[in-house]
């Protein structure tokens, strides 16, 4: 099993609906993350979390949500979808930087590929 | 300015050539760098990290830094077919707290 599932992998949808991504992991890491991606302009950080009590800010928060449900749980929300939100959705973990043995390292979910119709 | 750039390419290099893969960054208190690969549809996989100047090799890759420069790359060398992917820069940024990506490089190896 991975160690970041992502649910869903494909989600096709219409324009205003409300849609929920989901993270679980099961590395144990403290920092969760939700990154978009779409062709040519790389990963954009939309929210990002260093632990159950800590929601942040992205560079493009605007129409996104996100829960911290557990420590082992991040999830993104669309309030009202529209077609520039179709874009594949990677949620990520890592480490806190804590000791030299830290890569600090982000470790990928396999995506979440939204289509807003 | 962008705080990652790097050229999206695509670099095209035939097979057992070198590929030589760059990024500059911004932040000039970045603290570590990464270099993710990227296959068409999957989701980025760390090739390399490196935190001090100078060049760390890890079997085929070897990765630079530069921080005087601001500047960064990623050597593969004996490039294989299967080395075809984007190729993200990414930048710890200070605290490391997230890390910035570069939008990519497209890497083609010909056989």
């Amino acid at each position: 099993d991975a160690d970041v599932t992502q649910t869903p992998r494909n989600r096709i949808t219409k324009t205003g609906k409300r849609i929920m991504l989901e993270c679980s992991q099961t590395k144990g890491h403290d920092r969760m993350y939700w990154y978009r991606q779409d062709p040519g302009l790389g990963l954009q950080l939309i929210y990002y979390s260093f632990d159950v009590k800590d929601i942040n800010k992205g560079e493009i928060s605007d129409g996104y949500s996100v829960s911290r449900q557990a420590q082992a749980k991040f999830s993104l929300s669309l309030e009202s979808a529209i077609p520039n939100q179709t874009a594949l959705y990677f949620c990520a973990t890592s480490d806190a930087h804590t000791g030299e043995k830290n890569t600090g390292e982000l470790f990928f979910g396999e995506g979440s590929r939204l289509t807003v119709l | 300015q962008k705080e990652v750039e790097q050229n999206s390419g695509p670099l095209s290099v035939p097979e057992g050539a070198i590929a030589s893969l760059n990024c500059t960054y911004s932040d000039r208190g970045s603290q570590s760098f990464f270099w993710y690969r990227q296959y068409s549809g999957k989701s980025p996989e760390l090739i390399m990290f490196i935190y001090s100047n100078g060049d760390k090799e890890d079997g085929r890759f070897t990765a630079q830094l530069n921080k005087a420069s601001q500047y960064v790359s990623l050597l593969i060398r004996d490039s294989q077919p299967s080395d075809s992917a984007t190729y993200l820069c990414a930048v710890s940024n200070t605290g490391f707290q997230k890390l910035v990506f570069g939008t990519g490089t497209r890497l083609l190896v010909s056989p």
